[in-house]
């Protein structure tokens, strides 16, 4: 199937467990992103990658790790997982910038409960 | 400071039009996006305009003026499926996208 997949849809979590949720694009697109979604705000960058091997911060990167080992994969771990980061996770994909509109294409998401 | 504004929510009629405003303030600007999103779903995109002017896509128009900061989502003929959560995002300087919190739609018969 082509497009961006998730994994897992939904998981509630104990606090102080490691979590990684999955996400795989066979677009061969370079570069990947994940978000956070939370009532009443904006989608939230937590971490991205413009292409396999590299990775950089967004806006929220504090308690979550990702690694991008080859173009097609982009896991997002929770080393330590706190209610906090109860929210939807989304992964997404895309070209890099500047090669065209730029335009994301968004897994269906995550729904993350940390009790 | 980066910041997208956007209405919380509005409601409009079936059959009717409704513009959705944003206005933005970016650390440089590389474009200004649209993406729906339906409830418990992924935003989905609908537009992205570089230029200042209208861009018409079927129901869909999204305008730009960058001198105002300002874009605008126009959607005509408003079908019931088009209830949805509509996001603006503008495209920054470093090819980062800011997000808005997003427009409710709420479309009723």
């Amino acid at each position: 199937i082509a497009g961006i997949t998730q994994a897992p849809t939904s998981q509630i979590l104990a606090a102080g467990r490691r979590m990684t949720l999955r996400c795989t694009q066979d677009m061969r697109h370079n570069a990947m992103y994940w978000y956070r979604q939370d009532l009443g705000l904006g989608l939230r960058l937590i971490h991205y990658s413009n292409t396999a091997g590299t990775t950089g911060k967004g806006e929220v990167p504090d308690g979550y790790s990702v690694s991008r080992a080859n173009t097609d994969d982009f896991p997002l771990t929770l080393a330590s997982a706190v209610p906090s980061q109860t929210s939807v996770y989304f992964c997404a994909s895309g070209e890099v910038a500047g090669a065209n509109t730029g335009e994301l294409f968004f897994g269906e998401g995550s729904r993350l409960t940390v009790l | 400071g980066q910041n997208i504004d956007q209405p919380t929510e509005m409601t409009a009629t079936e059959g009717a039009i409704v513009q959705i405003n944003c206005t933005y303030q970016t650390s440089g600007f590389n474009g200004l996006f649209w993406y729906q999103q339906h409830a418990g779903e992924a935003p989905t995109f609908l537009s992205y305009n570089v230029l200042d002017g209208l861009e018409e896509k079927g129901r869909f128009s999204s305008f730009l003026s960058r001198s105002k900061g300002y874009s605008y989502l126009l959607l005509k003929e408003l079908q019931m499926k088009d209830s949805a959560s509509y996001l603006c995002a503008g495209l920054d300087s470093n090819y980062q996208l800011i997000w808005g919190a997003g427009t409710k739609l709420i479309i009723k018969p």
